[in-house]
């Protein structure tokens, strides 16, 4: 299983809800990754889990709060959102170390109204 | 220093020609290179990728070809397809801690025309 999951695919929230984007991976890596990407622009790392623990946060808004509770699940809490996150937001795995290919799952397409 | 230049922003070929994308970067620090290949809303997807040590790497119809003194590398898609129309992301990686760290080119959006 080379798959990475992600729910919902598209979320709209107000700019007072809260809500969380999930991620999953069954392929026993241990680096999981949140990135952002806008359209037509590359993805922006956004924070970096390693062995379940925080390793990068891309100076990243508080509004955004990351989650890893194991070694398969990442979460991604949003809280207060502006109009200008909305986005696709993307997950992905790895093995740690270095020379390693990230997977990428489908994003969650993210609008904030 | 973290920058990866890539050119050009968009490219157009006819079918069965060959589309050449180039990537460039400054921080010799980078020790893998992988290129993403993107359809519109979906996830990248690996296509390709080479470490700095060798300077060529070909898988079917995609090479990369990978100049350290330059401190430049480029994709070459032979027999270009309309399939392959997509967007193409260069990417340099790093260690960081315990993972690794990708930082992408810019994209090329690639379209093949009959």
């Amino acid at each position: 299983d080379t798959e990475v999951t992600q729910t919902p695919k598209h979320l709209v929230m107000g700019m007072t809800n809260k809500k969380s984007l999930k991620c999953e991976q069954h392929m026993g890596h241990r680096a999981m990754y949140w990135y952002k990407q806008k359209a037509k622009k590359p993805p922006e790392l956004m924070f970096v889990y390693s062995y379940e623990k925080l390793s990068i946060n891309e100076s990243v808004p508080s509004r955004f709060s990351p989650e890893c509770p194991n070694s398969s699940l990442l979460n991604l809490h949003l809280h207060a959102l502006q109009p200008e996150d909305s986005a696709l937001y993307l997950c992905a795995s790895s093995q740690t170390g270095t020379r390693n290919e990230q997977f990428f799952g489908p994003g969650t397409r993210l609008t904030v109204l | 220093q973290q920058q990866v230049k890539q050119s050009p922003q968009s490219l157009i070929v006819q079918k069965g020609g060959i589309s050449i994308i180039n990537c460039a970067y400054e921080n010799t620090a980078f020790d893998y290179f992988p290129w993403y290949q993107q359809f519109p809303g979906k996830g990248p997807a690996l296509l390709i990728a080479i470490r700095p040590d060798v300077s060529e790497k070909k898988e079917g119809r995609f090479t990369i070809s990978f100049n350290k003194s330059a401190k430049q590398f480029s994709l070459h898609i032979m027999d270009s397809q309309p399939g392959d129309s997509a967007t193409y992301f260069c990417a340099a990686s790093m260690l960081s801690g315990t993972a690794s760290k990708l930082t992408f080119g810019t994209g090329t959006r690639l379209q093949v025309t009959l």
